[in-house]
């Protein structure tokens, strides 16, 4: 089973700073999606970027950019310039393939709690 | 953008009665929905899988009894916890997706609170 592991429970950051979240995953497949997905505190889950694993270049979006190691089963996020905005919940996740179990799902990590101070 | 809408935002229940969730996609058909659960400073779980027209698949360790979901449309799916239990208390969140998995949408979330 693909899991998702994201190692830094809490980062923070000066704004106007960078701050890259880390997270790394297991897998057997060579094609897949993976994502960040930010939580701010209504709850409500946003896409920041996602990145499909066969493109080798990174995907950027803005001020988020990812560092994608597929060797490494590695994909950390960048956030440039950050803003108060930024503070949130980050998580890692996963989509799996329909072949697993006859269903796509997202596997989420643990999350990094995010703080940015003015 | 594509929005997903669920429905209470927050409820509180005494102990024993049932709470319906609903989780509507505004602007597209969803033939899957996701219900997840959050626990406090924790990562979404993945509950089940609604489907429309047919059954839902429910995670290991899920008791479909308790959690009922109904997916009777192509932009209504429902989650009903049976029998509340304070235990049940969480925060339980929906995610429909638009061209697979590519792109998921979440609703709101609901918070339970059993009492």
């Amino acid at each position: 089973a693909q899991t998702v592991t994201q190692s830094q429970p809490e980062m923070s950051v000066q704004e106007a700073e960078t701050v890259t979240l880390s997270c790394t995953y297991d897998t057997s497949e060579s094609d897949y999606y993976l994502f960040w997905y930010k939580q701010p505190p209504s709850r409500q889950m946003i896409l920041v970027i996602r990145q499909e694993a066969y493109k080798q270049q990174n995907a950027t979006e803005n001020r988020f950019s990812v560092n994608f190691q597929k060797a490494a089963k590695s994909f950390s996020l960048k956030i440039s310039d950050s803003q108060l905005g930024d503070a949130a919940m980050y998580f890692c996740a996963y989509r799996t393939s329909l072949t697993q179990g006859g269903s796509e799902k997202l596997v989420f990590g643990k999350g990094t709690k995010l703080t940015v101070n003015p | 953008g594509a929005v997903v809408s669920q429905h209470p935002s927050r409820v509180i229940c005494k102990s024993g009665t049932s709470v319906k969730i609903e989780c509507r996609s505004l602007d597209f058909q969803a033939t899957t929905m996701f219900w997840y659960r959050q626990f406090p400073k924790q990562s979404l779980m993945l509950m089940a899988t609604s489907n429309e027209g047919s059954k839902a698949t429910y995670e290991q360790g899920v008791e479909k009894d308790k959690f009922l979901i109904n997916h009777a449309s192509l932009t209504l799916s429902t989650l009903t916890v049976t029998s509340a239990h304070p235990e049940d208390s969480s925060f339980y969140i929906c995610s429909a997706p638009e061209g697979g998995l590519v792109r998921a949408f979440f609703g709101q979330g609901t918070r339970l609170t059993v009492v």
